[in-house]
């Protein structure tokens, strides 16, 4: 079955830090990468998205780094602040599928301390 | 506006009680799905619906059920055949980009609770 491994689970940084989190996928066929925040008792909204024929993208604070070679893209956020506190999730196509299917990483939960 | 809109916000229902869960969108999008999220967990695909009149199993389907009558409704129902519906429902719908990537979207979530 594919899979999308997201770590760390949790992760703490100061007010003003960098906080990365990480995924690795397991098939090369994924062509579209996106991340999404999830605050408490929300939906998950789509925060940002890379496909596989660039290395980066960048949106405000937030980065998305793409490393092919080693089948894994990260979630970068500059100046992290306490309101980026959230949970993200990584994501990846589901292979050889034209149903939209997403299969989602577990999950990180970012704290920002003040 | 347009959205994804999920009813109620908060459900309680007493066990052995079917109960439905609505999700309506109008951003005209084609595929919509239903996830479930336990706390601390990542999402798990329920069902799935690329077109009126047709949906899929996704990964745990057990004990639930839907209809795909208009593309604009998905309805879940969580049956008494669930053996542990306590849970944070989600919908979501998604569209597919000139890049031929699909963009998912989600609704705010129904938390359902069962005694």
């Amino acid at each position: 079955q594919q899979q999308v491994k997201q770590s760390p689970q949790s992760l703490i940084v100061q007010k003003g830090g960098i906080s990365i989190i990480n995924c690795a996928y397991e098939n090369t066929a994924f062509d579209y990468f996106p991340w999404y925040q999830q605050f408490p008792g929300k939906g998950p909204a789509l925060l940002i998205a890379i496909r596989p024929d660039v290395s980066e993208k960048k949106e405000g604070r937030f980065t998305i780094s793409f490393n092919k070679s080693a089948k894994q893209f990260s979630l970068h956020i500059m100046d992290s602040q306490p309101g980026d506190s959230a949970t993200y999730f990584c994501a990846a196509p589901e292979l050889l599928s034209n149903t939209g299917k997403l299969i989602f990483g577990q999950g990180t939960t970012l704290q920002v301390k003040p | 506006d347009g959205g994804i809109t999920q009813s109620p916000k908060y459900l309680f229902r007493k066990e052995g009680q079917n109960v439905t869960l609505s999700c309506e969108q109008n951003l005209n999008h084609d595929a919509m799905y239903w996830y479930r999220q336990d706390p601390g967990q990542g999402l798990r695909l329920i069902y799935y619906s690329q077109i009126v009149n047709d949906f899929q199993k996704g990964d745990i389907a057990e004990g639930y059920s839907v209809s795909r009558e208009k593309k604009e409704s998905f309805p879940l129902t969580v049956t008494s055949a669930q053996k542990n519906p306590t849970a944070f429902y989600l919908c979501a719908s998604s569209i597919r980009k000139t890049s031929g990537s699909y963009e998912q979207y989600f609704g705010p979530g129904t938390r359902l609770t069962v005694t």
